[in-house]
């Protein structure tokens, strides 16, 4: 069964300090991967997503991630950490059941952002 | 392009009342979900649609839970009676592709509603 770990379900950084989000994951089969974000009390927004072409994946806002497969990761990164970018970040991987394509969620990590 | 609407934003019920949520997907999307969300958590699938048709609705609880997207196109679920751990967010979200299609993964969701029930 395909799964999601985010490690740490809080991380704070600096403004201007990179991020580092974490996301390990377990499939079966070659994975396609997301990264959304979700401000207060709005839904979810997709940032990125590795569909088995390049493995450094950039996406909305400056972020991207890089899939490695003998790792089983897919951690999210920006450079320079904005107090915009404060808000709850969910990793998913897609999974195919009854004919259907899925995703499962990660527990999500929320990121502050210290002036 | 519209994204994907969902009402109301915010419902507070008391415990064993019913209560429904509506969802309008982005034209033309095939599939349609809804997620429920609890504090802390990643969504979790409850059901899924192609078109007018049920996918899975496995993770459904289905003596309490109930929906339907009857012309394909909007969709609403229902709770009832509900219970004090339905307190959540209900989140709906849409695809373009079929759901046996790759395309159907990159999903977009809506504002979601937040349910408290008392």
């Amino acid at each position: 069964a395909q799964s999601v770990t985010q490690l740490g379900s809080h991380v704070s950084v600096s403004e201007g300090a990179l991020v580092l989000l974490r996301c390990n994951y377990s499939s079966s089969v070659p994975p396609y991967l997301f990264w959304y974000v979700q401000y207060p009390n709005q839904g979810l927004q997709l940032l990125l997503k590795y569909t088995s072409a390049a493995t450094l994946v950039k996406g909305i806002n400056g972020f991207e991630a890089e899939f490695k497969k003998s790792e089983t990761s897919f951690h999210l990164t920006k450079p320079s950490a904005h107090m915009s970018d404060a808000a709850e970040y969910f990793c998913a991987v897609s999974h195919s059941g009854a004919g259907s394509y899925q995703l499962t969620f990660g527990k999500g990590t929320k990121l502050s952002v210290i002036p | 392009e519209a994204g994907v609407a969902q009402s109301p934003r915010y419902k507070i019920i008391e415990k064993r009342q019913s209560v429904a949520f509506w969802c309008n997907p982005i034209s033309g999307h095939a599939t349609l979900y809804w997620y429920q969300q609890i504090l802390g958590q990643g969504p979790k699938l409850l059901i899924q649609f192609q078109n007018n048709g049920v996918v899975d609705d496995s993770q459904l609880p289905k003596d309490r839970f109930s929906a339907e997207r009857l012309k394909g196109v909007d969709s609403t679920l229902k709770i009832q009676p509900a219970k004090l751990e339905d307190s959540a967010v209900y989140l709906c979200a849409s695809s373009l592709g079929l759901a046996g299609d790759r395309s159907s993964e990159t999903q977009y969701f809506g504002p979601g509603t937040r349910l408290l029930v008392l």
